[in-house]
This record gives structure tokens, C-alpha cells and sequence, in this order.
């Protein structure tokens, strides 16, 4: 049963640009959740979807957005690049229906922002 | 709000002592609790999780956590460190309200050495 997969895996944006990172999760699993990842901030969380529906957003700026498509995938949007949003995005997946389903990640997106 | 703290953002063991990582969380509620591990440039994986089904809950890779409740605590051991267990380590709870949104500690890397 294939992970949840992210491309692409590295990429380099200069300040200014937009970005497109990826999202397929696995099979059978509505659920997509997007986390950033630095060194000063750890581990923070971005937006879930489910059902191609926002359903949880965290305290991040306008500038990231997301979207997921009518066969789960999801993509994430980050316009108008800054230094400080370099970083490691990760993606999870999940199950629905209890609390306690294992939440699934990827291998991540590494983004530099030069 | 749901919250987890990690104790000691760097632990150093010898190959084959016990390894202690600790977490405590704060939650109203009864929590659902994870720890992951993160390899070197790679995502997170999952160690083990707690659903209220035990206190004590076994994992992959040898490790294994207790819930404590009296103590707020859901710390991760296991009895004899290989190096291979070199890592970082995350504590999670799953917030409250609906969704799949994980709360994450600071994390805590693990180095094992000879």
C-alpha cells in the first residue's frame, strides 16, 4: 500500500515567487492535513481538508492556501514568498470516523526561499 | 486548548542504556496521544499511539509509552538504545472539535553513542 506521497521533494523559489507543493494520500483517505516545519517554530499546523472542504485552519497568513480535488489529492499555494518561509511542508493523511486512526505523513517538501 | 510538552530538547545515551523521553500534555478532556520519529531528512513516522484502550502502550521498534494520568504524562522508553535509534522525537495530541489537526511538542533528538 503506497505512502502518502509529496512532490516534489526539493525546490528553490526566489522571495516574490509562488509555489504549488503536492499532495496524494493514501488510498481510502479523505482527510489532508498540512504542516510547516523550521527550526524556530517546530512543527505547525497549516489547514485540513476533507471532502475538497477546509475543515480545520491554523494561525498562518493568507499568503498559504490549499485546496483538495474530488479524488483526495490536495495541493498547497504559498504566494509571495518570504526568506522566513523556508521550510520543510509536510503532508498527512488519515481516515475518518475515530480519533484514535493513525495519522499518515509524507516525506516532505523542502522549500528555500533565496 | 489541548497542549503537549517535551522535556529536554536534547537527550545523549550510551548504546544499550534505557532510553527516557518525556512528554506531559494538557487537555479538559481525555486525549489521544502520539509519538513520531523523524530520521534525518524524512517525514514523521509513527512510534506508537495512545486511545484509551491502555495505559500501556507498545510500539514499533522496542519503544513504549505510559499514560499517566495523575502525572499528565506519556513518556516514551525503551530499555536498550541501539544507534540506529538516533532521531528526533515528537510528542502530538490530537486537539478536540472535529478534524485530524495534531498539536506537536518542540521535539526532543536523540543521540546514542558508543
Amino acid at each position: 500500500k503506497a505512502g502518502v506521497t509529496q512532490t516534489p521533494r526539493y525546490l528553490i523559489k526566489t522571495r516574490g515567487q509562488q509555489v504549488t507543493l503536492s499532495c496524494s494520500p493514501i488510498s481510502g483517505h479523505r482527510s489532508v492535513s498540512w504542516y510547516q516545519q523550521t527550526p524556530g517554530q517546530g512543527l505547525q499546523f497549516l489547514f485540513e481538508y476533507f471532502s475538497e472542504t477546509q475543515r480545520n485552519k491554523g494561525n498562518f497568513p493568507g499568503r498559504f492556501s490549499g485546496r483538495q480535488f474530488s479524488n483526495s489529492r490536495s495541493e498547497m499555494n504559498v504566494s509571495t514568498l518570504e526568506l522566513g518561509d523556508s521550510a520543510l511542508y509536510l503532508c498527512a493523511s488519515s481516515l475518518e470516523g475515530a480519533p484514535g486512526n493513525t495519522i499518515y505523513f509524507g516525506e516532505g517538501s523542502w522549500l528555500t526561499v533565496v | 486548548a489541548q497542549s503537549v510538552t517535551q522535556l529536554g530538547s536534547h537527550v545523549s545515551v550510551s548504546e544499550g542504556a534505557l532510553v527516557l523521553l518525556r512528554c506531559n500534555y494538557s487537555s479538559s478532556v481525555p486525549p489521544y496521544l502520539f509519538w513520531y520519529v523523524q530520521y534525518p531528512n524524512q517525514g514523521l513516522q509513527l512510534l506508537l499511539k495512545y486511545t484509551s484502550a491502555a495505559t500501556l502502550v507498545k510500539g514499533i521498534n522496542g519503544f513504549e509509552a505510559e499514560f499517566k494520568k495523575s502525572e499528565t504524562s506519556f513518556h516514551l522508553t525503551k530499555p536498550s538504545a541501539h544507534m540506529s535509534d538516533a532521531a528526533e522525537y515528537f510528542c502530538a495530541v490530537r486537539t478536540t472539535g472535529g478534524g485530524n489537526k495534531l498539536t506537536f511538542g518542540t521535539g526532543t533528538q536523540l543521540k546514542v553513542e558508543l
